[in-house]
């Protein structure tokens, strides 16, 4: 168990759908992350919330939308993505302190 | 930001102590040095964090020599469960910035 939830735990969609990942995290952690991974290969910065606020966007191609609607939610809205977007993403929350981030265990999400 | 540099990959006899060690020659004064652990399909999770010299708690010792451009992961008498992926990240400890991952080590222990 961890104390970051991601859901759904897998997630199938089509290319011309639109869905959406959930995070929650009750820690009261100020720092929110969004990670893509593929298979056999590290993750994959995608977005940094910061007190509610984007802070960090790594180049992320706009069908991939974040959200952070409060401090203990976190979302990713997903369209039009396509076969290669199918990874693990993962989210983290860090605290304000020098604690390490805490991750959940992802999302998997395949793209057909 | 300091980019880390990993073994790709170990094996291991199960019972044996295994030494993971990561370059980050361009470390900053403000980063620390943290390590995680991977599972397939779960996220990472938080083995042991330090700034310099030794750390050590119930399930890893990090050693951190003077210069701080190299650090080793220490894993005491690795068991069949230990079998994961282990990343080596630097972390600033200014703000909320960029925390990226390195390839990471794969570790397998051998019965």
């Amino acid at each position: 168990d961890t104390e970051v939830t991601q859901t759904p735990k897998h997630l199938v969609m089509g290319m011309t759908n639109k869905k959406s990942l959930k995070c929650e995290q009750h820690m009261g952690h100020r720092a929110m992350y969004w990670y893509k991974q593929k298979a056999k290969k590290p993750p994959e910065l995608m977005f940094v919330y910061s007190y509610e606020k984007l802070s960090i966007n790594e180049s992320v191609p706009s069908r991939f939308s974040p959200e952070c609607p409060n401090s203990s939610l976190l979302n990713l809205h997903l369209h039009a993505l396509q076969p290669e977007d199918s990874a693990l993403y993962l989210c983290a929350s860090r605290p304000p302190d020098n604690s390490p981030l805490h991750f959940g265990n992802g999302t998997r999400l395949t793209v057909t | 930001l300091a980019k880390t540099t990993q073994p790709i990959s170990m094996d291991s006899y199960e019972g044996q102590e295994v030494n993971i060690t990561c370059s980050h020659n361009n470390i900053a004064t403000n980063d620390y040095i943290t390590w995680y652990q991977q599972f397939p399909s779960q996220g990472p999770r938080f083995i042991i964090q330090g700034y310099k010299t030794k750390v050590t708690n119930e399930v890893a010792s990090l050693f951190i020599p003077a210069d701080r451009k190299s650090s080793t992961l220490s894993l005491p008498r690795v068991s069949l469960s230990d079998t994961a992926v282990y990343y080596c990240l630097v972390v600033s400890q200014v703000g909320y910035q960029k925390v990226t991952f390195g390839t990471g080590t794969k570790l397998q222990v051998i019965p």
